[in-house]
């Protein structure tokens, strides 16, 4: 399977230990994103980078997250002293390096993992 | 500035019967748009994309989306319905100047009557 892969697909958390979530985007793809979508809700944007740089974090994310992309290939988003609140389905999505092909706009596209779900109890 | 309303939360329609879910969007500039959809415990697949070519879009499964600059409007339709289209539906808009972040709506639940 060549697609975005995310683990673990469930975790469950007693407030305030840390957890770790792991994305494994499309091979080749530079743009890795991670989106946070509550019950009932559409996804909301957190973060992403291009190959191994940051390049931007919403203000939905507060100083309890941290998100690294170390080799430019996989990325880790950590949650320290969970909160009820952080309970949520955290996506990750990978598009192709932006830019011009044929005509057309590359980059735009992104592709999700099947996302891994949060309980923080 | 970029944002989209998905004006119908939930829509339910029979087996066989057309579907339709209307989006509208928001977007400073010609914006690129998608409509997702999500089946239950599983990730977001991409039915169809907008990006300034052809203004009727033709998607997986079935599905397809016109884009009307005047209406901005992007709403996506199914001439017949069948039962594995229940699911949620998110209609998505982006743009070059937002470093294409993804927008989202607050998604449609689409359920089919036997």
């Amino acid at each position: 399977d060549t697609g975005v892969s995310q683990d673990p697909r469930h975790k469950i958390t007693k407030r305030g230990q840390n957890v770790t979530f792991r994305c494994d985007p499309i091979s080749e793809h530079n743009r890795l994103y991670w989106y946070r979508q509550t019950l009932g809700q559409g996804p909301e944007f957190l973060t992403y980078f291009q190959n191994e740089a940051q390049l931007e974090k919403s203000r939905l994310l507060s100083d309890r997250f941290s998100a690294e992309r170390p080799k430019g290939s996989f990325s880790t988003l950590e949650i320290q002293r969970t909160e009820q609140g952080d309970s949520a389905m955290y996506l990750c999505a990978s598009s192709p390096q932006t830019g011009w092909t044929s005509g057309s706009h590359s980059g735009e596209t992104q592709y999700f993992g099947p996302g891994t779900r949060l309980l923080v109890l | 500035a970029q944002s989209v309303t998905q004006l119908d939360s939930h829509v339910s329609v029979s087996e066989g019967t057309p579907v339709l879910l209307r989006c509208n969007y928001s977007s400073s500039y010609s914006p690129s748009l998608f409509w997702y959809v999500q089946h239950p415990n599983k990730g977001l697949q991409l039915l169809l994309k907008y990006t300034s070519a052809a203004t009727l879009v033709k998607g997986i499964n079935g599905f397809e989306a016109e884009f009307k600059k005047s209406e901005t409007s992007f709403h996506l339709t199914k001439p017949s319905a069948h039962m594995s289209d229940a699911a949620e539906y998110f209609c998505v808009v982006t743009h070059r100047s937002n470093d294409y972040k993804l927008s989202f709506g607050a998604g449609t639940t689409v359920t089919v009557r036997a």
